[in-house]
């Protein structure tokens, strides 16, 4: 499985943007990028996908580099709901998603 | 929609005896998971299934552990018998596609 790299945790205030960085540097082209969070006591939630270009949706935008190596989570305005492990995984279509660590991200009031 | 259903919320046992979980997945979603996550670590894959066929169960600890999906919709996981390194909450998600996957809220096990 491909493998990812992300910080253990992170730190941001409220109503500031978050930018979440996610390392795949063994990254395979027909690998998509899925990222997903985790409330406390809840199960993980799907956030956002992309394969090459850069994706928006409601809830937050996934930023890939050109060669693709890595991306960058990026929730433009950070509420205290959004606190919550962030999980950046690698998967080709529909395959099992393999978890890794992901980072803990804390909002501050 | 419905979410993923999981029952019970909670559950504890004395180490030795046996306990099963059971998940009703979003209507129409053909692929079904059940993974494992203990304290403080990301969920592990256990099992998957496509309709009522096994895709996927090299994770699962086949001696004690086993899975299956009742007709392609509810399916059920049991461990018999539950070891103290069981503790954990499993986790049910259903996926239509393979991308974006829905996942239930876990039951939590606690052997003791």
């Amino acid at each position: 499985d491909a493998k990812t790299t992300q910080p253990n945790s992170m730190e941001s205030n409220e109503e500031e943007p978050v930018h979440l960085p996610c390392n795949h540097s063994t990254i395979s082209g027909t690998d998509y990028i899925h990222w997903y969070r985790q409330l406390p006591s809840q199960g993980p939630e799907y956030v956002i996908h992309g394969l090459t270009s850069n994706v928006n949706n409601r809830m937050a935008s996934l930023a890939i580099a050109e060669d693709r190596k890595s991306s960058t989570l990026i929730l433009h305005r950070a509420t205290l709901r959004d606190a919550a492990v962030y999980y950046c995984i690698l998967g080709e279509g529909a395959q099992k998603l393999v978890f890794g660590q992901g980072t803990r991200l804390t909002i501050n009031p | 929609e419905a979410g993923v259903a999981q029952s019970p919320r909670y559950k504890i046992i004395e180490k030795r005896q046996s306990v099963a979980f059971w998940c009703n997945p979003i209507s129409g979603h053909a692929t079904l998971y059940w993974y494992q996550q203990i304290l403080g670590q990301g969920p592990k894959l256990l099992i998957q299934f496509q309709n009522n066929g096994v895709v996927d169960d090299s994770q699962l600890p086949k001696d004690r552990f086993s899975a299956e999906r009742l007709k392609g919709v509810d399916s059920t996981l049991k461990i018999q018998p539950a070891k103290l390194e069981d503790s954990a909450v499993y986790l049910c998600a259903s996926s239509l596609t393979g991308i974006g996957y829905t996942f239930g809220s876990g039951t939590r096990l606690t052997v003791v």
